[in-house]
């Protein structure tokens, strides 16, 4: 089955900085990356996702690139905010398939204000 | 707000019991998947149902049943429950199948 790992568990960075997320995929038919925002005490939110047939998608001061020869694929957040701070999760799933999400181990992103 | 609504937000019981999670999906969503979420395992995928039909199972433990009613809600059921089951549980829901999941706020489970 699906394992994806994710990369680093824990990251400290200055507000206004920028942060990036790596995670590896090992299934070549994944399809669709989300990445999900959990905040203590809520649900994971989607905060942007990429589908296989594109290679980088922004969203304001969130991007995510995807390396399909590699099977990896990165969260990137600029100029950081106190806000930013929670834990974030990657996850690839086949679609049209089992469309179960495999989720990484997540990394607890901290802002230094 | 996703939404996705779930109920109870917790939940304690002791060894043994059986419990039920409720979630309601997103309006219009056809689709509703199951995840457990615990420190030692992460987030997994549980069960995932599509209109009222099972679609795809995971690591789900022959103790733990679910269902979606005509109304498209779903329940979680866990019985003979044991200590390793407590665990948040969190209900995602999709407009269709396969597509976008959206979370709901969770039921935190604790088994004493």
């Amino acid at each position: 089955g699906e394992n994806v790992e994710q990369h680093p568990s824990t990251l400290s960075v200055q507000e206004g900085d920028s942060a990036v997320i790596k995670c590896t995929y090992s299934d070549s038919a994944s399809n669709y990356f989300p990445w999900y925002k959990q905040e203590l005490g809520k649900g994971p939110q989607l905060i942007i996702d990429i589908r296989s047939n594109v290679g980088e998608k922004k969203d304001q001061r969130i991007a995510v690139t995807l390396n399909k020869t590699a099977k990896h694929f990165s969260l990137h957040i600029t100029e950081t905010q106190p806000e930013d701070s929670a834990v974030y999760f990657c996850a690839a799933s086949f679609k049209l398939g089992n469309e179960k999400l495999t989720f990484g181990t997540g990394t607890r992103l901290t802002i230094i204000p | 707000d996703s939404g996705v609504t779930q109920t109870p937000k917790h939940l304690i019981t002791a060894t043994g019991q059986r419990v039920t999670l409720r979630c309601s999906p997103r309006s219009g969503d056809l689709s509703v998947y199951w995840y457990q979420q615990s420190l030692d395992q992460g987030l997994q995928f549980l069960i995932q149902y599509y209109n009222g039909e099972e679609r795809a199972k995971g690591n789900i433990l022959e103790r733990f049943s679910a269902q979606q009613f005509p109304d498209l809600h779903s329940e979680l059921n866990l019985s003979s429950l044991e200590l390793g089951d407590s665990a948040l549980y969190f209900c995602a829901s999709s407009t269709t199948s396969p597509d976008t999941q959206y979370f709901g706020p969770g039921t935190r489970l604790t088994v004493l």
